[in-house]
């Protein structure tokens, strides 16, 4: 049973670009989740999504920012016209319904 | 709104020595406790987890209790090998809620 994959490993964009980060959830999970860990930091929520809906984005960026969880194919987290500030490691996390969550290798985003 | 606290790193030991990360918690409910384990380079993996007061999660020598009355979920081992060199997380969670994770604890193990 392959785990949680997230692709790309390692992103490089300049200020003002796209990032699209991806990520496949376990078999059989349904939820996903979005953190982001900033150097030296522990992890913080960004957005919790099941099939085609997001369930709460409470940690997100109103601007810029934008995630989705199509029926078919990967959950995609968007960051839009990327900062410095950006950069960071992205991880995204699935679940089963009440079960503990497993974690991707994540995505390190760096913005020249 | 809840919240995770676990001891400043880092955390320099001899291979064989008894470790302990403190990691006490703030929640309304009934929060799961779990510990991550994160080696350098790599994302998060589920170390161990308890889901009600009094029980013991243990994995790979690695153990912690669920503790109520003191709102603690502290992570020991015996005797710490050098493979054992990474950070670890101390998180909670309520059924399907995001994970709300402490900000970490370095380990190094030297021989």
């Amino acid at each position: 049973n392959a785990g949680v994959m997230q692709n790309p490993r390692h992103l490089v964009r300049r200020r003002g670009q796209e990032a699209r980060l991806r990520c496949s959830p376990m078999k059989g999970h349904s939820h996903v989740y979005w953190y982001r860990q900033l150097p030296e930091e522990g992890l913080k929520f960004m957005v919790y999504l099941q099939k085609e809906n997001i369930i709460d984005e409470s940690g997100m960026p109103k601007e810029r920012f934008s995630a989705e969880f199509p029926k078919e194919g990967p959950s995609i987290l968007r960051i839009q016209q990327v900062v410095r500030g950006d950069s960071a490691a992205y991880f995204c996390a699935s679940s089963r319904q009440y079960n503990e969550q497993f974690f991707g290798p994540g995505t390190r985003l760096t913005v020249l | 709104g809840d919240s995770v606290t676990q001891m400043e790193g880092p955390v320099t030991l001899s291979e064989e020595a008894f470790l302990t990360i403190n990691c006490t918690y703030t929640a309304t409910g009934y929060p799961s406790l779990f510990w991550y384990v994160q080696y350098p380079g790599e994302g998060l993996q589920l170390l161990l987890k308890a889901t009600k007061a009094d029980d013991k999660g243990s994995n790979k020598g690695f153990e912690a209790t669920y503790r109520k009355e003191t709102t603690s979920f502290h992570l020991e081992k015996g005797s710490v090998q050098v493979s054992d060199s990474a950070v670890y997380f101390c998180a909670l969670s309520k059924g399907n809620t995001p994970l709300v994770f402490g900000k970490g604890t370095r380990l190094s193990v030297i021989a």
